[in-house]
């Protein structure tokens, strides 16, 4: 089985500039989940999908960040303007369902953001 | 929402003794509870979970216990190897809102 896909592995940019981080979930899993991971603190869930649609985006900094999941497949999660504080590892997961607590998630390798 | 409070934040111990990491949580309807393992560069990897149903779980040399009148869970890992050197997470979910301590570095000393 394939796992969850996510490109690139880094970036580096300037800030005030833009950035857009893309997510292939794993075939059939209708869940998908964006963390923020800074360094030596624990993954920070930014939004979830389920299908198409936005289940929480609570923690979603909304005045920079955005992110898609159109097709209920792919997602992307954009920054625009980034600032320093930005500059963390940015995970994808997917699980089979909302109910994670059945099937649980699975990661993708994450693209690490340095913001200079 | 959620709060998931992870102690202690580094752990040091001699090959082969236990080692021990706890966990709390702040929503009484969260139902289950994964443990991560995450090495230097590497996404979090899935080492043990535990629902709200169950008490216990073992798997080998981890094992995971919660308490949910006292909204704690724990992890134990016995005859800790130097391999078993991470960082390790303690995660709380409700249907799939998963949220996650700040981390035990753990280090193994052979």
């Amino acid at each position: 089985e394939a796992g969850v896909a996510q490109s690139p592995r880094y970036k580096i940019i300037e800030k005030r500039q833009s950035v857009a981080f893309w997510c292939n979930p794993i075939s059939g899993h209708a869940t998908l989940y964006w963390y923020q991971q800074i360094l030596g603190q624990g993954p920070k869930l930014l939004i979830q999908f389920q299908n198409n649609g936005v289940v929480d985006d609570s923690q979603l900094p909304k005045d920079r960040f955005s992110a898609e999941r159109l097709k209920g497949v792919d997602s992307t999660l954009k920054i625009q303007p980034a600032k320093l504080e930005d500059s963390a590892v940015y995970l994808c997961a997917s699980s089979l369902d909302l109910r994670a607590s059945r099937y649980g998630y699975t990661f993708g390798s994450g693209t690490r953001l340095t913001v200079v | 929402g959620e709060n998931v409070e992870q102690h202690p934040s580094t752990l040091s111990v001699q090959e082969g003794d236990s080692a021990v990491i706890k966990c709390t949580y702040s929503d009484s309807a969260s139902n289950y509870f994964p443990w991560y393992k995450q090495e230097l560069g590497k996404r979090p990897q899935l080492i043990i979970d535990i629902r709200s149903n169950v008490g216990e779980k073992k798997d080998q040399r981890i094992a995971v216990t919660l308490n949910k009148t006292a909204k704690h869970f724990s992890l134990h890992i016995t005859e800790t190897q130097p391999e078993d050197s991470a960082v390790y997470f303690c995660a709380a979910s409700i249907f799939g809102d998963m949220r996650f301590g700040a981390g035990t570095r753990l280090t193994v000393k052979p």
